[in-house]
Formats: C-alpha cells, structure tokens, sequence
C-alpha cells in the first residue's frame, strides 16, 4: 500500500511570497489533515476535511492560509503572504473509514521563509 | 497550561536500557492516548494505541496510561541504537476522527 505523498519536500521563500503544498492521500481514505510542526514542537492541527468537505479548520489562520481538498481526493495547503513564523514542517495525515483509528502521515514539507 | 506536556529531552541512554517516557495532560475528556515516533527528516509512525486506562503491550514496548493522574508512559526494554528517534505521545477525544493533541515530543538517543 502506497503512503502518504507530498511535494515538495523542502521550499525556500521570502517573507510576503506565496507558498502552496500539495498532498496525496492513501487511496481510499476518507479523512485526510493538515498539521504544522514548528521546530522543537509536536504537529498542531491546521483543517481537516473529511471527503471534500471541511470538518475543523479552528486553528487554520485564515487570513493568510488556505486549502482545498477537491474531489475528496488531493489536497492543498496555500499561504499568502508568507510570515517568518510560518517556517515549520507542514505534515499531510490521512485516515481510513470509521473504526479506525490511525492516522498515516507523509513525509512532510520543510518551508523556510526568510 | 498546555493540553499536554512532555519533557523534551534530549534523552540519552546505553544499548540495552530500560526507556521511560512520560506526558502528563489536564482535559480528562481524553480517551484515546497513543505514542508515535518520528526519525529525522520523516513524518510521525504510530507506535501505540491505548484506549483508557491500562497496560499495552508489544515485543520491546509497554503503554501505560493512569486517568486518575493524567499520566501516561512508554516504556522500551532493551533499548537498540535504531530506537533513536523522537518520541510524541498523542491523545484524542474520540476515535471517530477527531485531530490529535499532541505532546511536544521526547528526542531519544541510543548509543552502542
């Protein structure tokens, strides 16, 4: 069974540019995270969708971040402007069907905004 | 006071110790407690599930989780050079989906 995917891995940019990452989920998996994981800290939830809809996006700052997830599939994680505070792993976690209970993450993008 | 605390390390211990890693958390709604892993530059892999209070157990690692005192622990037996990685305990509310609260994360470090 294929993992979670993300791209890019790594990505430089410049405080007020834009940044977009993009993740492809286990197949068949329903409910699909976005977590951002500052250095020294555990993953902090950003949205989650469930299909293609938008179960929790409490935490996402939604001034300057925004994501979609379309046909329940892909998704995207988009920032603009880009603030210093934003450099962090950007984690992409997926899970399957109710009754269970594990979520698979991907590999991560590393974003350095300086 | 955070949700969930843990001790960052770094922990640095012999091949072959005896490993204690702990959180502590204050929501006592909390039912689902779990340990994840995650080795440099990887994403988190779940090591753990524990639902409740109790113990769980699984070749070389034990999940302990005490409600009465938000208090829960891995334990690793025989500690190897490949257990080297950071440690994240993670707890949620319910097991229908809900976001996990995680810890900040123990960096654990095995010599041979």
């Amino acid at each position: 069974e294929a993992g979670v995917a993300q791209s890019p891995r790594y990505k430089i940019i410049e405080k007020r540019q834009s940044v977009a990452f993009w993740c492809n989920p286990i197949s068949g998996h329903a409910t699909l995270y976005w977590y951002q994981q500052i250095l020294g800290q555990g993953p902090k939830l950003l949205i989650q969708f469930q299909n293609n809809g938008v179960v929790d996006d409490s935490q996402l700052p939604k001034d300057r971040f925004s994501a979609e997830r379309l046909k329940g599939v892909d998704s995207t994680l988009k920032i603009q402007p880009a603030k210093l505070e934003d450099s962090a792993v950007y984690l992409c976690a997926s899970r399957g069907t109710s009754g269970t209970y594990e979520q698979y993450f991907g590999p991560g993008t590393r974003l350095t905004v300086t | 006071q955070k949700e969930v605390e843990q001790d960052p390390g770094p922990l640095s211990v012999p091949e072959g110790a005896i490993v204690s890693l702990n959180c502590t958390y204050s929501n006592s709604a909390f039912q689902y407690f779990m340990w994840y892993r995650q080795y440099s530059r990887k994403g988190p892999e779940l090591l753990m599930y524990t639902y409740s209070s109790g113990n769980k157990e699984d070749g070389r690692f034990t999940a302990q989780v005490d409600k009465s005192s938000k208090y829960i622990s891995l334990f690793i037996r025989d500690s190897q050079p490949s257990d080297s990685a950071t440690y994240l305990c993670a707890m949620s509310y319910n097991q229908a989906g809900t976001a996990l609260i995680f810890g900040k994360g123990t960096t654990l470090s095995v010599s041979s």
